[in-house]
């Protein structure tokens, strides 16, 4: 079964960037959109990045997505970052059998 | 403002059966597949099912099929989860999504709290 793999935890300074990984276990992942949300403890998620790399609007620049066929990734990259971007993110994306699929999720810290 | 309110969560025991319902507003309800994405205490999301807009087709985690049920009622705008023969590894908050225009989950309910225990 295709699993999307993610680190558990990252963390970096205010101001800096940092890029979360999202890794498809087999076939392409460019194959389906990747999407992904942001949750803070005790919401809902809400998007950050969908199709690969557009933003919803209200989300800001700092934000961006990209694929990467040859190590069959997806990433998120935050630049610029901010304490409210500490939050948990989860990539999401397609089984091939239209189920839909998430990433284990990644607990971004920034201290 | 487009929302999704669910209700019906609670605490059974196993084996016993819930009704989870997702009520939409200020959108064309018709229009939208929903889905319902659960998840465990302390754990990430993980998809439960869809339903298409019209209800004609739909899709289940392998974990569930079987054993809930996703029907809608497009002429009260509301979304349905059937729980039937429920395992304390169904306990999570549920929540109901909106897929939207552009590919995403663009509209999430609050969701609502199962608990199956003993």
């Amino acid at each position: 079964n295709f699993m999307l793999t993610q680190p558990h935890s990252v963390s970096e300074s205010p101001g800096k960037t940092v890029t979360i990984s999202c890794t498809g276990s087999s076939g392409s992942i460019a194959s389906n959109y990747v999407q992904w949300y942001q949750q803070r403890p005790g919401s809902a998620p809400t998007t950050v990045i969908y199709e690969d790399d557009q933003r919803p609007s209200g989300v800001p620049d700092r934000f961006s997505g990209s694929i990467d066929s040859s190590s069959n990734s997806a990433s998120l990259t935050i630049s610029g970052l901010k304490t409210e971007d500490e939050a948990d993110y989860y990539c999401q994306s397609y089984d091939g059998n239209n189920r839909v699929l998430f990433g284990g999720g990644t607990k971004l810290t920034v201290l | 403002q487009v929302q999704l309110v669910e209700s019906g969560g609670g605490v059974v025991p196993p084996g016993r059966s819930l009704r989870l319902s997702c009520v939409a507003s200020e959108f064309i309800f018709d229009s939208y597949a929903i889905h319902w994405v659960r998840q465990a205490p302390g754990k990430g999301l993980d998809w439960v099912a869809l339903i298409s807009h019209d209800g004609s087709t739909k899709y289940y985690t392998d974990s569930v099929r079987g054993r809930f049920t996703v029907s809608r009622d497009n002429s009260r705008n509301t979304l349905f989860l059937q729980m039937d023969s429920l395992r304390p590894d169904d306990t999570a908050v549920y929540f109901c999504a909106r897929w939207g225009r552009k590919y995403h989950f663009d509209h999430w309910g609050q969701g609502t709290l199962v608990t199956v225990t003993s």
